[in-house]
């Protein structure tokens, strides 16, 4: 079975800074990754996936993230933080795009 | 394109009483999710259609909640009767056939119960 675990449940950085937020993951099989964000009282918006092509992918607004199968690793980045980054970001594993597995979700805040 | 639809937006119920929620899918898409989010939690997914055929219905207490999807077009979720510990976002998403490579969940706003 797979699963999730998003390391930290809160982070908070500066605008203008770089944002890490991290991801471990568990999967029997090669796993497709992904990186949901959810604004307050909006729909789930995909960031980003990883499904088995290049290991760094790019998603949108900035961010991006690397698939490290020795770390069992897939770590968000963006290199400056927007206040519109503000938002419940989730990270989900899932095989053949079919049972996706959710984590806790961490909750970025974007200090002025 | 036009997103997935949900309605209500929200709902205020007391225990013991039915609810029930509708949801509309991308147009052209197969397979449709109901996930359950309580406070603080990751997504959970209660049920999967294929059309109008349960894939995957493994975490949906059945017991209280059912669904369907008659004409594989929209959805409802139902509970009844409802407990204090439903009280949670039901977020419905769709994409396109279980043999599609490119199979990304999309997402509607979800509906927000509060069971009193």
């Amino acid at each position: 079975a797979q699963s999730v675990t998003q390391l930290d449940s809160h982070v908070s950085v500066s605008e203008g800074t770089p944002v890490l937020l991290r991801c471990n993951y568990s999967s029997s099989y090669s796993p497709s990754l992904f990186w949901y964000v959810q604004h307050p009282n909006k729909g789930l918006q995909l960031l980003l996936k990883y499904t088995s092509a290049a290991t760094l992918v790019k998603g949108i607004n900035g961010f991006e993230a690397e698939f490290k199968k020795s770390e069992t690793s897939f770590h968000l980045t963006k290199p400056s933080a927007h206040m519109s980054d503000a938002a419940e970001y989730f990270c989900v594993v899932s095989v053949n795009n079919n049972d996706m597995r959710f984590g806790a979700g961490t909750r970025l805040t974007v200090k002025p | 394109e036009a997103g997935v639809a949900q309605s209500p937006r929200y709902k205020i119920i007391e225990k013991r009483q039915s609810v029930a929620f509708w949801c509309n899918p991308i147009s052209g898409h197969a397979t449709l999710y109901w996930y359950q989010q309580i406070l603080g939690q990751g997504p959970k997914l209660l049920i999967q259609f294929q059309n109008n055929g349960v894939v995957d219905d493994s975490q949906l207490p059945k017991d209280r909640f059912s669904a369907e999807r008659l004409k594989g077009v929209d959805s409802t979720l139902k509970i009844q009767p409802a407990k204090l510990e439903d009280s949670a976002v039901y977020l419905c998403a769709s994409s396109r056939p279980r043999d599609t490579v490119e199979r990304e969940q999309f997402f509607g706003p979800g509906t927000r119960l509060t069971v009193l």
